[in-house]
């Protein structure tokens, strides 16, 4: 199994609180991908990043921030919480372009009140 | 853009029959993956295969092979001999073959396999 750990696996927290979910992986993979999942949409993607200090904007993007200072850890930040965001967070990592099978976390779920 | 298309309601099926899970999309692109991942009820994502869109033959994974019509741009799942194990989400995605390329997932559909 890919060495992939999200934390934390699960947060209860108020609206307008800032939150940061982590990934972190051991395989030395040069993409990072952050999805959150909500029924009847799937899996949708936020941000993710090709490298340490680049990253890209997913379709889900806004009210989130992303940060990747180092190879092995992602960060997806809420600034500020809202109950839109209650959902799973999925992390996944890729080591190259085509083919590229995905290898995801265990996803954190988040609940916003 | 590129788009994924799962519209199946849940599907159903009896055990060790064979099932098709639909799968459409969308992409301007020439050089693309098609993936399927699978959900079970306890949350993580498994990989079950993987068609390249230069790939002359249909893959094959054990009892999974994926029915892959360029032309028509679909990527069915076939099942085959389901098992009660098989019950979960399935989810189609797809990949473009640029530098900094990100997997985008249809909706999902639901299988549940009946004894």
């Amino acid at each position: 199994d890919a060495g992939i750990t999200q934390s934390p696996r699960h947060k209860v927290t108020e609206t307008g609180t800032p939150v940061t979910l982590r990934c972190h992986q051991t395989e030395n993979h040069r993409y990072m991908y952050w999805y959150r999942q909500d029924p009847g949409h799937g899996l949708r993607l936020i941000h993710y990043s090709y490298g340490v200090k680049d990253t890209d904007k997913g379709e889900v993007s806004d009210g989130y921030s992303v940060s990747r200072s180092k190879t092995e850890d992602f960060l997806l930040t809420l600034e500020s919480a809202t109950s839109s965001q209650t959902s799973v967070y999925f992390c996944a990592i890729s080591d190259q372009g085509l083919p590229g099978e995905l290898f995801f976390g265990e996803g954190s779920r988040l609940t916003v009140l | 853009a590129q788009k994924i298309t799962q519209t199946q309601p849940g599907m159903f099926v009896q055990e060790k029959e064979a099932v098709t899970l639909d799968c459409t999309y969308d992409t301007s692109d020439q050089s693309y993956g098609l993936f399927w991942y699978k959900q079970p009820s306890s949350g993580e994502m498994i990989f079950l295969i993987y068609q390249g869109s230069y790939d002359e033959q249909n893959a094959t994974e054990g009892r999974y092979s994926l029915n892959f019509q360029k032309a028509r741009k679909s990527a069915n799942l076939v099942i085959s001999a389901s098992q009660l194990g098989d019950s979960a989400m399935y989810f189609c995605a797809m990949r473009d073959s640029g530098a900094n390329s990100k997997l985008t997932f249809g909706k999902g559909i639901t299988l549940s396999v009946r004894p």
